[in-house]
């Protein structure tokens, strides 16, 4: 299975403020990576596909580079809503396997 | 309007049997790759089973030999049997649509799975 392992796990910010996660592949996987978003009781939400292409409707502030096992995702200007949990996901190889996660927290 | 609704979650004995469904509108399920991904209380993400647009299916290691994920086109809705439920496989389980695969553009609200005696 290829392991994705996110980092930090969490992360005090303030709104303005610009934050990076990265994630790395235990493999090469091209850029079959994704980005989504979860909102506590909240179903999870595809932000980045292909490690960099914004899916449509969602704010131009987040962003997506990498391929290979090296991944990135921004958030330039952190609104209020964006505080939330984000995951990364690898699609090269079943299974479908997530980063752990990184919990965004208000400073 | 496009969406995912899954049903069928409860509490349930350790060795019981449940299935899910996931009614979809808006888009033809059989079309679609289909999925169910988990998310145990205060865990992370973790995908649990495809069925894919020519019907093969595959599952994650937790679950193979236990978990049949299976498609009703005339209902337009996706199931999920699970067997031989253990308290590992508490969690909350989501439908999600793969668009152009495994980007998973649609999910649904989720239903509630609880394996406890």
């Amino acid at each position: 299975d290829i392991q994705m392992t996110q980092s930090p796990s969490s992360l005090s910010a303030s709104v303005g403020d610009r934050v990076t996660i990265t994630c790395q592949a235990s493999q090469d996987i091209s850029n079959y990576l994704n980005w989504y978003q979860q909102k506590p009781g909240k179903a999870p939400k595809l932000l980045i596909y292909d490690a960099s292409n914004l899916e449509t409707g969602v704010p131009s502030r987040f962003s997506g580079s990498g391929s290979g096992t090296d991944f990135t995702f921004t958030i330039n200007s952190l609104q209020p809503e964006d505080f939330a949990t984000y995951y990364c996901q690898q699609y090269d190889n079943l299974p479908i396997t997530f980063g752990q996660g990184t919990r965004l927290e208000i400073k | 309007e496009v969406q995912l609704v899954e049903s069928g979650g409860g509490l349930i004995q350790p060795g019981g049997s449940l299935r899910l469904s996931c009614a979809a509108s808006g888009f033809t399920v059989s079309s679609n790759y289909m999925n169910w991904v988990r998310q145990a209380p205060g865990k992370g993400l973790e995908w649990v089973s495809v069925i894919y647009n020519g019907g093969s299916t595959y599952y994650a290691d937790s679950v193979k030999g236990r978990f049949t994920i299976s498609g009703d086109h005339s209902k337009n809705t996706l199931y999920l049997q699970m067997n031989s439920l253990r308290a590992e496989d508490t969690a909350v389980y989501y439908c999600a649509r793969g668009r152009g695969g495994d980007c998973y553009d649609l999910w649904g609200r989720g239903t509630l799975v609880t394996v406890s005696s």
